[in-house]
């Protein structure tokens, strides 16, 4: 079946500093990730549409210019969290649909607990 | 605009015992559900999907039902047991039919 893996599982960075989260579709190709923000017992919010070689697409109020995304190969999207404060402090996770309009749902990385301090 | 709600938020029973965990959605033009199990800091491991063509999808001891009409999925586990202990969220696409919007999750925890 479809599997996704991210990297790293956890990290704790300093405030200030960049953070890199990478998503890989391991078996099959995704022209389109998602990227979820997850809050302490709160559920999962879509942040973010990563697109194989175009613009990512955010949803309102998810700063672009901080949550920077790459998807430059149909295996691969990152997730660059600029600047980090420790209010970005969270669980990053990413997704992928199994198939081309995720009629089979949708597969899901293990996650990035990310600690600001 | 889909919003999804679960019932109950957490739920606590003995080994042993059947129990049912409750989703509902407000949008009934959806075109399939997913539950999903999430264990305390890791990603989502997906239970099942229902097609919305379909009344409800069998695993193991594992049952999910699909009413579109009212906007109601259910999960049932029978002869739970303690490795069941974790959060189970469910999701449906949204309007775009690209990303999913999910529940809050019921946090289920089984004692042996």
């Amino acid at each position: 079946g479809a599997v996704v893996s991210q990297h790293p599982s956890w990290v704790i960075c300093k405030s200030g500093t960049s953070v890199k989260i990478e998503c890989r579709s391991l078996d099959f190709q995704a022209t389109t990730m998602f990227w979820y923000r997850q809050f302490p017992k709160q559920s999962l919010m879509l942040m973010a549409t990563s697109n194989e070689g175009s613009k990512a697409t955010y949803e309102q109020g998810v700063e672009k210019d901080k949550f920077l995304i790459n998807h430059a190969s149909l295996t691969l999207s990152t997730l660059t969290v600029t600047s980090a404060h420790p209010e970005d402090s969270s669980f990053y996770i990413c997704s992928a649909p199994s198939d081309s309009h995720g009629v089979r749902g949708y597969t899901f990385g293990s996650g990035t607990r990310l600690t600001v301090v | 605009k889909q919003e999804v709600t679960q019932i109950p938020a957490a739920l606590s029973v003995p080994e042993g015992e059947n129990l049912v965990l409750n989703c509902s959605f407000t949008d009934s033009a959806i075109y399939n559900l997913q539950w999903f199990r999430q264990d305390p800091g890791k990603g989502l491991t997906s239970l099942l999907l229902i097609q919305s063509s379909q009344r409800e999808q069998t695993s193991g001891r594992l049952n999910a039902s699909l009413d579109k009409s009212s906007g109601r999925s259910t999960l049932y586990i029978a002869a739970s047991q303690p490795g069941d202990s974790a959060t189970y969220l469910c999701a449906v696409p949204n309007q775009a039919g690209t990303a999913l919007i999910f529940g809050k999750g019921t946090t289920l925890s089984v004692s042996s």
